[in-house]
């Protein structure tokens, strides 16, 4: 078990720009799942993933924001032309998708935009 | 809607003194609640779950929880506080039908020597 892996750990960039981050789930987990969470707050949802279908999406998900799994495996989050509120953590979870069975998160990718 | 409430933003305790954090739900059904532990700049950590049964559950390093409905509480304790436990603390309730966490707002917990 590797755990839930995020990269890039932080990311700095000039409004405007674009910023993809890339989750690796624990293996065979088939739920994959996108959070926010700004300073001094809890995480809040995003979206989710069962295999490579994405079945949920929060109002916090813009339109500037996309979220894709392909294959069922990875996944990528993407944020088009960032705003100054974009700045976060972006916290990857996942899980077997069965029932009983918790999240699991990564270390995620801390979001600074300039 | 279901939501999460930790009261306490900040908890300051003594090493080897006890703990307890509070949470409290509002949820239609029999909730699943759960505890994660954030230190800074990194991920969260499950600590203990509850889905059913006994109502007090044992997690890792120590800490148990207990779930009272007639309360809508799933408050932490841990009978002697180290100074690594030291960190964030957060109370989460599953929304019914998915597996969406919703959080609450965290207790910060500091650890004085």
């Amino acid at each position: 078990d590797t755990g839930v892996s995020q990269d890039p750990r932080h990311k700095i960039t000039k409004r405007g720009q674009n910023v993809t981050f890339r989750c690796d789930p624990i293996s065979e987990h088939n739920r994959l799942y996108w959070y926010r969470q700004t300073l001094g707050q809890g995480p809040e949802f995003l979206t989710y993933f069962q295999n490579e279908a994405q079945l949920e999406k929060s109002r916090l998900l813009s339109d500037r924001f996309s979220a894709e799994r392909p294959k069922g495996s990875f996944s990528t989050l993407e944020i088009q032309r960032t705003e100054q509120g974009d700045s976060a953590m972006y916290l990857c979870a996942s899980s077997p998708g069965t029932s009983n069975q918790p999240q699991h998160f990564g270390d995620g990718t801390r979001l600074s935009i300039l | 809607a279901q939501s999460v409430t930790q009261p306490d933003i900040h908890i300051t305790v003594s090493e080897g003194a006890s703990l307890e954090l509070r949470c409290n739900y509002s949820y239609g059904a029999t909730p699943y609640l759960f505890w994660y532990v954030q230190s800074p700049g990194q991920g969260l950590q499950l600590l203990l779950k509850y889905f059913s049964g006994d109502t007090l559950v044992q997690g890792i390093k120590g800490f148990e929880a207990e779930f009272k409905r007639s309360q809508s509480s799933f408050n932490l304790r841990k009978p002697s506080v180290h100074w690594s436990d030291a960190a964030e603390y957060f109370c989460a309730v599953v929304r019914y039908n998915t597996d969406k966490l919703i959080f609450g707002t965290g207790t910060r917990l500091q650890v004085f020597p």
